[in-house]
C-alpha cells in the first residue's frame, strides 16, 4: 500500500496558487518525499523532491514541516494546464527502486 | 534526462491473442520498470526488468502473462499474453535519469483495448 494519503480533489481558480497536501506520517529517516503528477493521458512527469528542507524549482515549490510527517506542493500561480492527478510519493534517493503510486489528487484549475 | 518511445501507442486487440509493447530509450540504463494503469486507477507496478536477467515481478503479475525482454540496456518489451477484456488499461515503462536526483521518466503510455 502507498504511504502517502492526498485528498481525491482539488479546485483552483486560474492564477492563484494551488496547495496541495499529503500526509506520509510513517516515513523513514532515509526517504524522500517525491511529487509527480500526470496530465491525461500521459506519463507522469517529474516535478520536486525533498528530504526536509523546502524546496524549489521552476515548476514549483515543497513545503515539508518540521516532524516529516506532512508536506505541501504549491504551484504559485495554477494555470490550466496544470489540471492533472498529482502524485505524492515517498521512496529512497538511491536508484533501482520503482514508484508506489496512491491514488493522487486530481487537481482542476478553472477559468 | 531519458527521452522514451514506447510503442504502439494504441492498440485494439481481440480476446485470447496477445500484444507486444516495445520500449525505447535515448541512453543506457541498468532498470526499466513496467505499469499497468487500469481505468481511473493509479499506477501499479508490474515488473522490475534489468538487461541480462529475468524481469523481477510483483505480486499478482506472472512471467507466462507479462513476458519481458531486456536485450540491452537501451530496449525492453513488454508482452501481455492470452488478452481478456480485463487487460484493458494503458501500459507504461519508466527508467530512472540517474544521478543525484534519480527522478523517474515514463513513456507516453500504451492505450490496449481487448474486445
Amino acid at each position: 500500500d502507498a504511504k502517502t494519503t492526498q485528498p481525491p480533489s482539488m479546485d483552483c481558480a486560474e492564477g492563484r496558487a494551488a496547495n496541495l497536501p499529503c500526509n506520509h506520517s510513517t516515513i523513514s529517516g532515509n526517504e524522500y518525499v517525491y511529487w509527480y503528477r500526470q496530465i491525461h493521458s500521459q506519463g507522469p512527469q517529474y516535478i520536486i523532491h525533498g528530504l526536509k528542507n523546502n524546496e524549489t524549482n521552476e515548476m514549483a515549490s515543497l513545503i515539508i514541516t518540521e516532524d516529516r510527517k506532512s508536506s505541501t506542493l504549491i504551484l504559485p500561480h495554477a494555470t490550466l494546464r496544470d489540471t492533472a492527478v498529482y502524485y505524492c510519493i515517498v521512496r529512497v534517493a538511491q536508484s533501482g527502486y520503482a514508484l508506489n503510486f496512491g491514488k493522487g489528487t486530481s487537481l482542476l484549475v478553472t477559468p | 534526462s531519458a527521452v522514451i518511445s514506447q510503442k504502439p501507442s494504441r492498440d485494439i486487440c481481440q480476446r485470447g491473442t496477445s500484444l507486444t509493447i516495445q520500449c525505447q530509450v535515448d541512453s543506457q540504463v541498468t532498470m526499466m520498470f513496467w505499469y499497468r494503469q487500469q481505468p481511473g486507477q493509479s499506477l501499479t507496478l508490474i515488473a522490475t526488468a534489468n538487461q541480462g536477467s529475468e524481469a523481477t515481478y510483483e505480486s499478482g503479475f506472472v512471467i507466462d502473462k507479462f513476458p519481458i525482454s531486456r536485450p540491452n540496456l537501451t530496449f525492453s518489451t513488454l508482452t501481455v499474453s492470452n488478452l481478456s477484456p480485463e487487460d484493458s488499461s494503458i501500459y507504461l515503462c519508466s527508467v530512472e535519469g540517474g544521478g543525484e536526483i534519480t527522478e523517474a521518466f515514463f513513456g507516453q503510455g500504451t492505450r490496449l483495448t481487448v474486445v
